[in-house]
């Protein structure tokens, strides 16, 4: 068990451009769930998968934002045409679909600079 | 909707000091409740726990009591250290397998 992994650990990016991270999770864990976090407060949730399927999708996740789990392992989540208000740290967490409330487990997380 | 309010930070305590950060929630039926900690330069990390009403959830000398009458889940530690100082989350789930809602965070930093 290795742990949430995400990558890059940090973006830096002019406005307009495109970005992609990308979330590899626990092994086994069936659920992926994705945040936000700005300076000085907390995650706010963005997605979550259980397996391939997004099943929830806040409505902070505007048109520009889209995530995927193809294979229902690894995630990612692309930014179009980034904008200086997307900067912020995005947080991966997973965890596993057990009987009950689960613990979801967060990677280290990508902090985006848009310029 | 769900909702998590924190106490205002930051907190500065001395070595060896009582610790309460307060966290009420609003939800409706019942919540699993958490707290998190997020070390300087660390991920988030799991502290504690607490699944239904009067369950004590503990880890590492902290303590936080899920009371349903006053919807609150505060965290409580006798006897902080400096490697304590950190951001504490408190947060919420409504149901298995779905989003947590977090407060917005309490700077703690522990003086020797």
């Amino acid at each position: 068990d290795t742990g949430v992994s995400q990558d890059p650990r940090h973006k830096i990016t002019k406005r307009g451009q495109n970005v992609t991270f990308r979330c590899d999770p626990i092994s086994e864990h069936n659920r992926l769930y994705w945040y936000r976090q700005t300076l000085g407060q907390g995650p706010e949730f963005l997605t979550y998968f259980q397996n391939e399927a997004q099943l929830e999708k806040s409505r902070l996740l505007s048109d520009r934002f889209s995530a995927e789990r193809p294979k229902g392992s690894f995630s990612t989540l692309e930014i179009q045409r980034t904008e200086q208000g997307d900067s912020a740290m995005y947080l991966c967490a997973s965890s596993p679909q057990v009987f009950g409330p689960e613990t979801q487990y967060f990677g280290p997380g990508t902090r985006l600079l848009v310029l | 909707g769900n909702s998590v309010t924190q106490m205002e930070g930051p907190v500065t305590l001395s070595e060896e000091a009582f610790l309460t950060i307060n966290c009420t929630y609003t939800a409706t039926g019942y919540p699993s409740l958490f707290w998190y900690v997020q070390y300087p330069g660390e991920g988030l990390q799991l502290l504690l726990k607490a699944t239904k009403a009067d369950d004590k959830g503990s880890n590492k000398g902290f303590e936080a009591t899920y009371r349903k009458e006053t919807t609150s889940f505060h965290l409580e530690k006798g006897s902080v250290q400096v490697s304590d100082s950190a951001v504490y989350f408190c947060a919420l789930s409504q149901t298995s397998g779905s989003r947590l809602t977090f407060g917005e965070g309490t700077q703690l930093t522990v003086n020797p």
